[in-house]
């Protein structure tokens, strides 16, 4: 069975220190992890990777892939109180034409403190 | 662009009665799916849609959870009767190349 485990489950930190949170997963077929963000309300797409190596930037939030160690990190720098919310990493089970159902982890909670 | 709508946002309602919920996923997305997400959990996919055919449904309880989307493009999702167990939020996605876009969700609260 596919398993996507995060860590950490909960971090708490103060505006402007840097976090790294954890996605490691056991998959068959794998072909891409995606990263969301979940506040009040549903999750909102971050990122998708498929390649290793390469990393995937938008503002102050960056995430690579490690295909050989089978994991993947969301690193966001100068953190805001607006970034508190639940991290969410997923892999989809790839089949057919299409990309089936999202495994996710169980996310991670981060608090910034102002 | 529009995004993935559903309703209602919130629904209470008590054990054994029925709830309906909708979706209208991003125009011109083929798949849709439901998910449920518990509180403190990640969401987990109840059903799958390709245009109006089920592509999983392999975690759906399908002795009281029923889906359709029979014009392939709209959905929903129904709860006959609802347990206490069934309060989560209910998320509906549609994707496009891989990408999963999320609908608001719906909270259910059974008491």
């Amino acid at each position: 069975e596919d398993k996507v485990v995060q860590s950490p489950l909960s971090l708490v930190v103060h505006e402007g220190d840097t976090v790294t949170l954890n996605c490691s997963y056991e998959v068959t077929n794998f072909r891409s992890l995606l990263w969301y963000k979940q506040e009040k309300k549903a999750p909102t797409f971050l990122f998708m990777l498929t390649s290793s190596g390469i990393e995937k930037k938008s503002g102050r939030l960056s995430s690579i892939l490690d295909k050989k160690e089978l994991f993947s990190i969301l690193n966001i720098t100068a953190t805001q109180t607006g970034d508190s919310a639940v991290y969410l990493c997923a892999v989809p089970l790839a089949g057919g034409t299409s990309y089936g159902k999202l495994t996710f982890g169980q996310g991670t909670i981060l608090t910034v403190h102002p | 662009e529009a995004g993935v709508a559903q309703s209602p946002r919130y629904k209470i309602i008590e054990k054994r009665q029925s709830v309906a919920f909708w979706c209208n996923p991003i125009s011109g997305h083929a798949t849709l799916y439901w998910y449920q997400q518990i509180l403190g959990q990640g969401p987990k996919l109840l059903i799958q849609f390709q245009n109006n055919g089920v592509v999983d449904d392999s975690q759906l309880p399908k002795d009281r959870f029923s889906a359709e989307r029979l014009k392939g493009v709209d959905s929903t999702l129904k709860i006959q009767p609802a347990k206490l167990e069934d309060s989560a939020v209910y998320l509906c996605a549609s994707s496009f190349q891989g990408t999963q876009y999320f609908g608001p969700g719906t909270r259910l609260l059974v008491l």
